[in-house]
């Protein structure tokens, strides 16, 4: 088993539209759990954290669920700049290193 | 604000040939992380380190070397270079706390395009 899962994708879905990404971890002692994303070519850049109450960021919600170990990103009202690969990542047990999902893709289309 | 500044962005090497990635960072993080990037692969750490004069191997270390002499710097080397080595490069810091406690957001340099024919 991955040390952290996401379904590829792609997802293509209409502008306005809600999406819901899942992403699994392995490690239980992890502590620290983020959504990035990146963009074509691009370096991958910090979305947002995920807290154990959950959060939320304008159109953007995430949670996390511990006993399940699996982490969620909501977003609500796609625009088409969402177009973009989400990263799911998770902290290992020590916190000296991320592990890196392999990324789920969106296209968010007109 | 510089941030992460990688040098160089991109990079045409011959099987053989050796060369160094720069990664600078002025935000006196103390992690620096090495990954590379590959279709279908995801990111995969090649070496780390948590802190000046120290470093660690990642998942995919063999074929490169690192050094961190200042804090700001984090160096990746290929002394050899192999087509297997043709890929996206990116260096990333953290401020990384330490065991126990939470990491912090990691920033990413722009990547280095690097093939090896």
């Amino acid at each position: 088993r991955k040390e952290v899962e996401q379904d590829p994708g792609p997802f293509n879905v209409p502008e306005g539209a809600t999406v819901a990404f899942n992403c699994t971890y392995s490690n239980s002692a992890s502590q620290s759990f983020f959504w990035y994303r990146q963009d074509c070519r691009k370096e991958p850049k910090l979305l947002m954290s995920v807290y154990s109450s959950g959060n939320e960021d304008g159109r953007f919600t995430a949670q996390l669920n511990r006993a399940s170990q699996y982490i969620s990103l909501l977003i609500r009202d796609s625009k088409l700049s969402d177009s973009a690969t989400y990263l799911c990542v998770v902290s290992n047990g020590n916190n000296r290193k991320l592990i890196w999902g392999l990324g789920t893709s969106l296209a968010v289309n007109p | 604000n510089a941030g992460v500044t990688q040098t160089p962005k991109f990079r045409v090497l011959k099987t053989g040939q050796s060369m160094t990635l720069l990664c600078a960072q002025d935000m006196n993080h103390e992690y620096m992380y090495w990954y590379r990037q590959d279709p279908g692969m995801g990111l995969r750490l090649i070496h780390y380190s948590v802190g000046e004069g120290t470093t660690a191997k990642g998942e995919v270390p063999d074929g490169y070397n690192v050094s961190r002499l200042k804090k700001q710097n984090f160096l990746l080397g290929l002394e050899s270079a192999a087509p297997s080595q043709t890929s996206v490069y990116f260096c990333a810091s953290s401020y990384g706390l330490g065991t126990g406690m939470v990491n912090t957001e990691a920033f990413f340099g722009q990547g280095t395009r690097l093939t090896v024919v």
